[in-house]
C-alpha cells in the first residue's frame, strides 16, 4: 500500500563515516527530490531527478551525493558526514502534470 | 521570486475551538497552492490543494480558498481535534517551475483536551 518507502527509517552514525539512505517508490513517477528538513524548519531541497536527469540545488554541500539507478529507486549519499548533518531527510515524487508532491516517511538520521 | 508566508506559531487550542492559519503568497503567473501536514515523527503528507482563483481544496474537515486578490491560501478547520496536533506547512508551486515546490516556515499546532 505504500507508495514511498524510505529506509531505514533511523540511522545513527559516527561523525565522517558514510552513509546511505535509501527511496522506493511505486507510483512510476518520473521526477525524485531529496529534501533535508531540520528541527521546526521547513524542508530544503537538496537535488532532484527529473527521469535520469540530476538536478543539484546551486546550494547544496558537496558532501551530498545522489544516485538514481532506476525509475523506482534513488539513494542519498553523505560522504564524510558532520554534526550538522543531523536532519530528517525527506524523499518525494512526483509526475509532471500532477502538481503533487508525494513524500516517504523520512529517515531520520543522527550523527555523532 | 516566489515565496510563502506563513503565521508563526506554536499555536495552542482547545478542543472543538475554531482554526484558521495564515498564509499569504508572493508568485508570478499563476501558482499551484497547498497545504501539507506533518504528524510527530512522520514525513510530510498533502492535506490540500487548490490549482486556480477561488477554487477550495478541503479534507478532513480542513479547507483552504485560493483567493488571487488578498494573495493568501488561509486554512481553516471548524472543530480542532487532539489529532490534529501537527505542524502545518502552506506551500505552492508555480508553472515556471512546476516540479518544485516552495515551504512556508511551517506552524505547530497543539490541541488541548
Amino acid at each position: 500500500d505504500a507508495m514511498v518507502i524510505q529506509n531505514p527509517r533511523y540511522q545513527v552514525t559516527q561523525f565522517g563515516k558514510p552513509v546511505t539512505l535509501s527511496c522506493s517508490q511505486t507510483l512510476n513517477h518520473n521526477v525524485m527530490y531529496w529534501y533535508q528538513q531540520k528541527s521546526s524548519q521547513a524542508p530544503k531541497l537538496l537535488f532532484h531527478y527529473y527521469d535520469k536527469d540530476f538536478n543539484n540545488e546551486a546550494d547544496t554541500p558537496d558532501n551530498f551525493q545522489s544516485r538514481r539507478p532506476n525509475t523506482s529507486f534513488c539513494f542519498l549519499d553523505i560522504r564524510s558526514p558532520g554534526l550538522g548533518d543531523t536532519a530528517m531527510y525527506l524523499c518525494a515524487t512526483y509526475w509532471v502534470g500532477s502538481e503533487t508532491q508525494y513524500f516517504g516517511p523520512g529517515t531520520r538520521l543522527l550523527v555523532l | 521570486g516566489n515565496s510563502v508566508t506563513q503565521m508563526e506559531g506554536p499555536v495552542t487550542l482547545s478542543e472543538e475551538a475554531f482554526l484558521t492559519i495564515n498564509c499569504t503568497y508572493t508568485a508570478t503567473g499563476y501558482p499551484s497552492l497547498f497545504w501539507y501536514v506533518q504528524y510527530p515523527g512522520e514525513g510530510l503528507q498533502l492535506l490540500l490543494k487548490a490549482t486556480k482563483a477561488d477554487d477550495k481544496g478541503s479534507n478532513k474537515g480542513f479547507e483552504a480558498t485560493y483567493r488571487k486578490e488578498t494573495t493568501s491560501f488561509h486554512l481553516e478547520k471548524g472543530s480542532v481535534q487532539v489529532s490534529d496536533s501537527a505542524v502545518y506547512f502552506c506551500a505552492l508551486s508555480s508553472y515556471s517551475s512546476a516540479s518544485k515546490i516552495i515551504f512556508g516556515s511551517g506552524t505547530r499546532l497543539s490541541i488541548r483536551p
